[in-house]
């Protein structure tokens, strides 16, 4: 079956550490997203990217980076400029072009702080 | 800018009664509108969509129509079940140069009791 696959599905990170997180789709997807999800709280931009080794800042990019080097793949880094970062983190893709194209999201990391 | 207001929960029902989740945007330009569903511990499902006015989406017994004149698209569905508990999130998507961007409302939380 077609999918995203997130990895780690718990994630724990010591101060001053970088983590990062598995996004892979088979769904043969342009575009890939990664969210920020608080509680109580909607989901809020990291980083998305449009075509592979091209990437653009979300609404709350400072402390995260990511790589593109496959059109399947697009990990995340949390990095220790990163202060906050207890969350939970959602990938997701969808067909880049066209309106009303949905986005499908994978089943999230939980990333917590030792 | 885009944004998207959802009614706050938790709202609790008994089985069998009927649901009703309000959602109200603002947008530049047309939107797509969609409702996902967040299952504890889970990523989001695309649940139904729309994309343009008078748009009905339907999934599962859950419809909501697009209403343009009110900006509106709300979620309803005729007899709710425990298994219907779930949060729920409204979202709009508009094709910029940028790509396809969600923008969330921030989630209203179902309970549903025998």
């Amino acid at each position: 079956d077609g999918g995203i696959t997130q990895s780690p599905k718990y994630l724990f990170r010591k101060e001053g550490q970088n983590v990062t997180l598995s996004c892979e789709q088979n769904l043969n997807h342009d575009a890939m997203y990664w969210y920020r999800q608080d509680p109580g709280q909607g989901l809020r931009l990291i980083y998305y990217s449009q075509i592979v080794n091209d990437f653009q800042k979300g609404d709350i990019a400072e402390g995260y980076s990511v790589s593109r080097e496959k059109k399947e793949s697009f990990p995340l880094t949390v990095t220790s400029a990163q202060k906050n970062p207890t969350a939970f983190y959602l990938c997701a893709s969808s067909r880049d072009r066209g309106q009303g194209q949905p986005q499908h999201f994978g089943d999230g990391t939980r990333l917590s702080i030792l | 800018g885009n944004s998207v207001t959802q009614m706050e929960g938790p709202v609790t029902l008994s089985e069998e009664a009927f649901l009703t989740i309000n959602c109200t945007y603002t947008a530049t330009g047309y939107p797509s509108l969609f409702w996902y569903v967040q299952y504890p511990g889970e990523g989001l499902q695309l649940l139904l969509k729309a994309t343009k006015a008078d748009d009905k989406g339907s999934n599962k017994g859950f419809e909501a129509t697009y209403r343009k004149e009110t900006t509106s698209f709300h979620l309803e569905k005729g007899s709710v079940q425990v298994s219907d508990s779930a949060v729920y999130f409204c979202a709009l998507l508009i094709l910029t140069g940028g790509g396809n961007k969600l923008t969330f409302g921030t989630g209203t939380q179902l309970k549903v009791e025998l």
